[in-house]
């Protein structure tokens, strides 16, 4: 029943690797979007993503890339993983003919 | 770009009392969006307002949209120890487009 969900919950890895995380929407949402929560809790939009159009926050490194397999689905990978990297990365969808937006659990990424 | 400020960044307040916060933007947006996020979990939607000085009520929260469409305020009454968590203000221009977060209010319920 679960909305939006993400996977892995935690993630604990070196810096240099290359890690995903997935996000799937149960919706029938045409939008997705990824977030990053720092430790002050600070929300800041990285993709906006639907089957016509990504938008990217021009502050996102281009190690970050979004892949969607298909509607209900958008990953994040990430390469070259760094410190600053650590933080809490949510999943959201919407319909694009509303403004409301719903999250998925989060993430948790540690970089060590 | 657009700006959010959040205030008051954090309060502490008994249960049982109202509670007022709101946030202010350096431009307009079209749509508020107030979100409550708990502890290890993501944020959730509480009220969405979509027009200039639409007042909507959620149970205890009510949410206003500011006339000048610059400005937002949520209030919850007689506070209860579950509305402990992380109150979120967030504006976005039209459908589709990013939303823009304030930095967050975190509320404190002394039972």
């Amino acid at each position: 029943d679960t909305a939006v969900s993400q996977t892995p919950k935690y993630l604990v890895t070196q810096m240099g690797n290359d890690k995903s995380i997935k996000c799937e929407q149960n919706l029938g949402h045409d939008t997705m979007y990824w977030y990053k929560q720092d430790s002050k809790k600070f929300l800041k939009i990285m993709f906006s993503y639907n089957n016509k159009e990504l938008i990217i926050n021009e502050t996102v490194p281009n190690r970050f890339s979004p892949k969607s397999p298909d509607k209900a689905h958008l990953n994040l990978h990430i390469n070259s993983l760094e410190l600053g990297d650590s933080a809490v990365y949510f999943c959201a969808s919407s319909q694009p003919i509303t403004y409301e937006q719903y999250f998925g659990p989060g993430t948790r990424l540690t970089v060590t | 770009g657009q700006q959010l400020n959040q205030s008051p960044q954090s309060m502490f307040i008994q249960e049982g009392e109202d509670v007022s916060m709101n946030c202010t933007s350096s431009s307009i947006f079209n749509t508020w969006l107030w979100y409550k996020q708990d502890p290890g979990e993501g944020p959730v939607l509480l009220i969405a307002l979509y027009k200039a000085g639409e007042l909507t009520s959620n149970g205890r929260l009510t949410a206003q949209f500011g006339i000048t469409r610059k400005d937002s305020f949520l209030n919850i009454s007689a506070s209860i120890p579950s509305d402990v968590g992380i109150y979120f203000c967030a504006g976005q221009l039209n459908a589709g487009n990013m939303l823009t977060f304030g930095g967050g209010t975190r509320l404190m319920v002394k039972p």
